[in-house]
């Protein structure tokens, strides 16, 4: 039972272009929605985060929209890059970490 | 720096055999996690640990076994391989707390033949 859903599987955008990845929670006793990255041959790492007491935040391009309400928040990457390039997961946290099924990203120059 | 140290890059055992995954991190925390890693499937939680010698099933722990001896290492065992646990195992480490980061590992990939 995959208690966080994210969408799309994939994603291909050109240079430039935004890029915006999506999740669904299930369980309201998460509090604590992380984002993070993994590039090819290395282990995931920590890329942005929220609480659910604010419905946005902003770091340099990465940004994450929060909708309590309707259970879902997405990442959004302004001016994607190449090297932008990686697997994204999104992922939830009540007394431990849920993650997403990942959507792995292609940025093309 | 934050270091996770996993032992192998990559391993080739025989179904049946026992097998030994080794993490351990320099960063004095609490919490550890065995997570395995499938195309499509995301990472999904096999065990994971408070502080040493306590354990906790995560949501797929059947198969497997851990060991926290002491506080920077934990074991993740495969009692009799399968070549359904073909796969990459990430540990992580992070201190205790909902709201702190999680530190991987780069993974080790097993294959079972």
């Amino acid at each position: 039972q995959q208690q966080v859903k994210q969408s799309p599987q994939s994603l291909i955008v050109q240079k430039g272009g935004i890029s915006i990845i999506n999740c669904a929670y299930e369980n309201t006793a998460f509090d604590y929605f992380p984002w993070y990255q993994q590039f090819p041959g290395k282990g995931p790492a920590l890329l942005i985060a929220i609480r659910p007491d604010v419905s946005e935040k902003k770091e340099g391009r990465f940004t994450i929209s929060f909708n309590k309400s309707a259970k879902q928040f997405s990442l959004h990457i302004m001016d994607s890059q190449p090297g932008d390039s990686a697997t994204y997961f999104c992922a939830a946290s009540g007394s431990r970490l849920t993650f997403g099924e990942g959507t792995q990203l292609t940025v093309n120059p | 720096d934050v270091k996770v140290t996993q032992s192998s890059r990559y391993l080739v055992k025989r179904t049946g055999e026992k097998v030994f995954l080794e993490c351990v991190q320099d960063m004095d925390h609490e919490n550890m996690f065995w997570y395995r890693q499938d195309p499509g499937l995301g990472l999904r939680l096999i065990y994971f640990s408070y502080d040493v010698k306590m354990k906790e099933k995560g949501d797929i722990p059947e198969g497997y076994s851990v060991s926290r001896e002491k506080k920077e290492r934990f074991s993740l065992i495969l009692e009799s391989a399968s070549t359904n646990q073909t796969s990459m195992y990430l540990c992580a480490s992070s201190l205790g707390g909902v709201d702190t980061e999680a530190f991987f590992g780069q993974g080790t990939r097993l294959t079972v033949v």
